[in-house]
């Protein structure tokens, strides 16, 4: 089991520029969440899907950010415009389908810096 | 919305000292989960508690499911470097539906050698 992966560890980019975070959730877990972790307010819940289909967005900070997953094995986050206050470690993470018993499973992250 | 109290913030000990820390929520929960975050990686998850009044170990981890539903501790003993890193609760409520998990803002642990 590679764990959930998530890509690109780093990136780097300037105010204005689209950004787009990958993440593969673990084969078989059928609910993916986005977390976005800043100094000033811990781990907040961006969007989450169940089956592919999103539940939730009220986390998301604002129209520039959007989140899909076309298929059960990814997911995408693009922010367009990117903003330096957006810059913040983005976390995916997923969740099997024997559900509340066992939690997430959290990737690596993308650590995103805005210049 | 439901939101968790963890604290402290961050704490300085030295290695081999025993470590406490606890987080309290306004409205019940029905799991309660401990994750650490080393740096530069995501949370990872060290124990689950299912049951009011649960207690459960994992090595020199013991953690604590509240009487109430409404709290939790994490007690690290003769604690090591390796144990640095950031400290999370997250509370859970699920009936038919899958409930999501609330994180608090996490302890941070330093350890000195």
């Amino acid at each position: 089991d590679a764990g959930v992966i998530q890509s690109p560890r780093h990136e780097v980019t300037e105010m204005g520029q689209e950004v787009t975070l990958r993440c593969k959730p673990i084969s078989g877990h059928n609910s993916l969440f986005w977390y976005r972790q800043t100094m000033m307010r811990g781990l907040e819940l961006l969007i989450y899907f169940n089956n592919n289909v999103p539940i939730d967005d009220s986390g998301m900070p604002e129209d520039r950010f959007s989140a899909k997953m076309p298929n059960a094995s990814f997911s995408t986050l693009k922010i367009q415009p990117s903003e330096p206050r957006d810059s913040a470690v983005y976390f995916c993470a997923s969740r099997g389908r024997a559900g509340a018993l066992y939690g997430y499973t959290f990737g690596s992250g993308t650590r995103l810096t805005v210049v | 919305g439901q939101q968790l109290n963890q604290s402290p913030q961050s704490m300085f000990i030295q290695e081999g000292e025993d470590v406490s820390m606890n987080c309290t929520s306004s409205s019940i929960f029905n799991t309660w989960l401990w994750y650490k975050q080393d740096p530069g990686e995501g949370p990872v998850l060290l124990i689950a508690l299912y049951k009011a009044g649960e207690l459960t170990s994992n090595g020199r981890l013991t953690a604590q499911f509240g009487i109430t539903r409404k709290d939790s501790f994490l007690n690290i003993s003769a604690s090591i470097p390796s144990d640095v890193g950031i400290y999370f609760c997250a509370g859970q409520n699920y009936g038919g539906s899958q409930g999501n998990l609330i994180f608090g803002k996490g302890t941070k642990l330093s350890v000195k050698p």
